[in-house]
């Protein structure tokens, strides 16, 4: 496998089950949440995103979950699939106007067993 | 469109080389940025553009150039590699966030591969 999968926390999950991954953020001013998913040798692919003046939304059998009390991010997949195998990790987007900044998280290795 | 590219896909170089990881996008996005994943690590900014001319340092900028002289083009210099600098690259675009719009996804290319000897 690829090495950036090397030293992320894990979740193993059987096809079919929902999986859930979670993420802390750092920056309480941080106004945009994003979730990607990359799979081995790719690059990053933009799965579902939030605002910060949101709490849950919803996407095509995915859905983020906002906790600003103690800025903590989670990602639900439902009825996981065997190409759901990926490591998943989350963005927080701070800062005004065209210089914003993107700071990503170090990543969760979602394996769907068959 | 094709989106984001990157060239090449592999590159092998010895310490003290210099070399160009070229990155286009053709959806006239305003925003280009680099980035360096290593293991752990999550993915680092590097630098950044908001548009043709302007670029600015991300969070590991030493070792590395940018130049934006045109939308569609970022490329990233390293001009004296490193083994430190030895990692996966990827390039990323996004429309300009200027109109206040908050939801700006970003597109990320498909990587460069780059091990330093």
């Amino acid at each position: 496998g690829e090495s950036v999968g090397l030293h992320l926390p894990t979740l193993s999950v059987q096809e079919g089950d929902n999986s859930i991954i979670n993420c802390a953020y750092s920056n309480s001013a941080s106004d945009y949440f994003i979730w990607y998913k990359q799979e081995s040798g790719k690059g990053p692919q933009f799965i579902i995103d939030i605002r910060s003046n949101m709490d849950k939304r919803q996407g095509q059998r995915v859905t983020v979950l906002l906790n600003k009390t103690v800025k903590h991010l989670s990602l639900q997949i439902a009825a996981t699939q065997p190409g759901d195998s990926a490591v998943y990790f989350c963005a927080e987007k701070f800062g005004g106007g065209s210089n914003y900044k993107l700071t990503f998280g170090k990543g969760t290795l979602l394996t769907v067993n068959p | 469109n094709a989106g984001v590219t990157q060239t090449p896909k592999f590159q092998v170089l010895k310490t003290g080389q210099s070399m160009t990881l070229q990155c286009a996008q053709d959806m006239n996005h305003e925003y280009m940025s680099w980035y360096r994943q290593d293991p752990g690590m999550g993915l680092r900014l590097i630098h950044y553009s908001v548009g043709a001319g302007i670029t600015d340092q991300g969070e590991v900028p030493n070792g590395y150039n940018v130049s934006r002289s045109t939308t569609e083009d970022f490329p990233l210099r390293l001009l004296s590699a490193a083994p430190s600098q030895t990692s996966v690259y990827f390039c990323a675009s996004s429309y300009s966030a200027m109109s206040g719009d908050l939801t700006d996804t970003q597109y990320f290319g498909p990587g460069t591969r780059l091990t330093v000897l």
